[in-house]
């Protein structure tokens, strides 16, 4: 069973740029999350997609976005890129009735020059 | 606030010692899980266990036990005869128990665990 897949691996932008992730959940998960890793502030919740809808958002500000699509993929778009933004960022699906327990992605490595 | 604190940030010791990571949290809700993930080297953050708030039962799977103890607000993870395979980052995380916000995971900073051969 193929896990959470998440293009691309690496990339670098710059400044006002903007970026969109990928990520193809585990078959048959319908809920999609993302997460932010950096050094300084660790883990971080950006939001979760179940059947197309946002079911929960973190404190980002609205330069992060996402949306689901209905075969469960997501994608996750960051607008004009700040230096903050270069993080790890993280992909993780799950099925139902199993809360919290997450399946990640080897994640995507966004670098802001 | 929902906050989990992981006051070990590095922890070294040599293989088949025992070792034990602290987890302490802090919450007002009245019902809530408990997760604790490993994220090894190679990045992909794997699921190792969840508890819910009613359930301090201690647990044990193999080399790994678990012991929740909601008087001190402590979830601690201890490796028996550590491996160096058990090198990691391993974070502690706890989430409302509400439907629809399980998944909204809040993380500790983590701690780094060296297994020297």
């Amino acid at each position: 069973k193929a896990g959470v897949t998440q293009t691309p691996r690496y990339l670098i932008k710059t400044r006002g740029q903007q970026v969109t992730l990928s990520c193809s959940p585990i078959s048959g998960h319908r809920s999609v999350s993302w997460y932010q890793q950096t050094p300084g502030q660790g883990l971080q919740f950006l939001f979760e997609y179940f059947s197309e809808t946002q079911r929960n958002k973190g404190n980002f500000p609205g330069r992060f976005s996402g949306r689901q699509f209905s075969n469960s993929r997501s994608e996750m778009n960051v607008s004009t890129l700040e230096l903050g933004d270069s993080a790890l960022y993280l992909c993780a699906s799950s099925l139902g009735g199993r809360p919290g327990e997450l399946f990640f992605g080897e994640g995507s490595r966004l670098t802001v020059l | 606030a929902q906050k989990v604190t992981q006051a070990q940030t590095e922890i070294s010791v040599v293989e088949k010692e025992d070792v034990t990571l602290d987890c302490v949290y802090e919450t007002r809700d009245t019902t809530y899980y408990l997760f604790w993930y490993k994220q090894p080297p190679s990045g992909e953050l794997v699921f190792l266990i969840r508890r819910n708030s009613f359930d301090e039962q201690n647990e044990i799977s193999g080399r790994y036990s678990w012991n929740f103890q909601k008087s001190t607000s402590s979830f601690n993870f201890t490796i028996t005869a550590s491996q160096v395979v058990d090198s990691a980052v391993y974070f502690c995380a706890l989430s409302e128990a509400l439907r629809g916000a399980t998944n909204k995971l809040i993380f500790g900073t983590g701690t780094l665990l060296a297994v020297q051969p």
